[in-house]
């Protein structure tokens, strides 16, 4: 089983919203990723958790908030939001971090748009 | 920073053409994956490469990395509508995976 699964697909909020969105592996994967994607360019990384443990955070606004619960979910918190951040948000994950080249699996993605 | 380049950016081709994208490292590659992403959705993994002059087939896709590991290429061979989609190119950067700007390809029937 490949497969990471990413809830929900789509979702509409306004900017004085709290909302989550979740990501589940079952792959025992170690290390797992937020990604966020506009339209008509590749994935920016956000966040990297390894072991469960935030090990990268590139820079992101605190209105997003990574959580690791455990070795197979992933949610990213949300709140105050702000038009710009309309994207795809895609989780990923790998059976550790990298280091020696281990392929990442995607989830399909939750296309989110801020109102 | 290691800056990953793909060309074309674009491509059209007839069904049952073959076609070439590449994609070119400003740093020696130490890991170099190719994904396939259809419009909204996630990626597909391809490939990985790890040694220079590696070559990994998948059904009608070949990948290749060259021996100086700073260039890759995918090859389609009989391109068929379903190969349609984006096409990514990452690169394993100290921890993080970083994408070129993609190849976006198009299969006419």
């Amino acid at each position: 089983d490949t497969e990471v699964t990413q809830t929900p697909k789509h979702l509409v909020m306004g900017m004085t919203n709290k909302k989550s969105l979740k990501c589940e592996q079952h792959m025992g994967h170690r290390a797992m990723y937020w990604y966020k994607q506009k339209a008509k360019k590749p994935p920016e990384l956000m966040f990297v958790y390894s072991y469960e443990k935030l090990s990268i955070n590139e820079s992101v606004p605190s209105r997003f908030s990574p959580e690791c619960p455990n070795s197979s979910l992933l949610n990213l918190h949300l709140h105050a939001l702000q038009p710009e951040d309309s994207a795809l948000y895609l989780c990923a994950s790998s059976h550790r971090l990298t280091g020696t080249a281990y392929e990442q699996y995607f989830g399909p993605g939750t296309r989110l748009t801020v109102t | 920073s290691q800056e990953l380049e793909q060309s074309p950016q674009s491509l059209i081709v007839q069904e049952g053409k073959n076609l070439t994208i590449n994609c070119t490292s400003s740093k020696t590659l130490y890991g170099l994956y190719w994904y396939k992403q259809k419009y909204g959705e996630g990626l597909i993994f391809l490939m990985m490469l790890q040694k220079g002059g590696e070559e990994k087939s998948h059904e009608k896709i070949t990948a290749k990395l060259d021996e100086k590991k700073q260039q890759s290429s995918l090859h389609i061979t009989a391109s068929q509508p379903s190969h349609a989609g984006i096409y990514l190119c990452g690169a394993d950067n100290t921890g993080k995976l970083i994408f070129g700007q993609g190849t976006t390809l198009q299969v006419k029937p």
